[in-house]
């Protein structure tokens, strides 16, 4: 179902370690996943995404993990840097062909200096 | 460069008067999207066109209309806003849906 989170979980992290953001998803039979990266003020914007017959999925300073069995997501951000803050969600098409993503609750992470 | 463009990038708008935010988009994708969201919450999907087909959330309030009246172009309707339906509201596009979304930067709509 649809995410109604009134306050955002919060990951903070030091300049230069690694991050991960985790996501659980609701449906099974969902078979394509995004995360995306939000910046205040700002549409989000697509970082990275998955199909469900993979486990693992890299891009530059990017990983992200399938664990279908839980029904988790994770998102691995390498180095992280300032720049990285932002909102992240994750995003399921629960039902293929339906052109429909259903968001995740979304995740704060800060970068301190 | 091919992108998703709403207007205006703020909107003021007075309780119960009719308001319409746009999209437009240059990257000749057939499904268009309106999400809302509030702060600190998901985008909430409205509805969506796949070409000129629309196609509604079972829990869009009737007060939100949509219109596309070409590939390049969707409006989002709000027919009398309410204090409640202050909020970002986000196009997206997406080719034959399968591939993600491209989100414009939003419009964020506050009633007075």
């Amino acid at each position: 179902g649809e995410s109604v989170g009134l306050h955002l979980p919060t990951l903070s992290v030091q300049e230069g370690d690694n991050s991960i953001i985790n996501c659980a998803y609701s449906n099974s039979a969902s078979d394509y996943f995004i995360w995306y990266k939000q910046e205040s003020g700002k549409g989000p914007q697509f970082i990275i995404d998955i199909r469900s017959n993979m486990d693992k999925r890299q891009g530059q300073r990017v990983t992200v993990l399938l664990n279908k069995t839980v029904k988790h997501l994770s998102l691995q951000i390498a180095a992280t840097q300032p720049g990285d803050s932002a909102v992240y969600f994750c995003a399921e098409n629960p039902t293929s062909g339906t052109y429909k993503y259903i968001f995740g609750t979304g995740t704060r992470l800060k970068v301190l200096a | 460069d091919a992108m998703v463009i709403q207007n205006p990038r703020y909107q003021v708008t007075q309780f119960g008067k009719p308001v319409t935010l746009s999209c437009s988009q240059t990257l000749n994708h057939n499904v268009m999207y309106w999400y809302q969201q509030k702060s600190s919450q998901a985008p909430k999907l409205l509805f969506h066109y796949y070409d000129k087909d629309f196609n509604n959330e079972a829990d869009t309030p009737d007060n939100f209309q949509s219109r596309r009246p070409n590939t390049s172009f969707c409006f989002l309707d709000i027919r009398s806003p309410g204090l409640g339906d202050a909020a970002m509201y986000l196009c997206a596009t997406s080719r034959q849906g399968n591939y993600g979304y491209t989100f414009g930067s939003g419009t964020r709509l506050t009633v007075v």
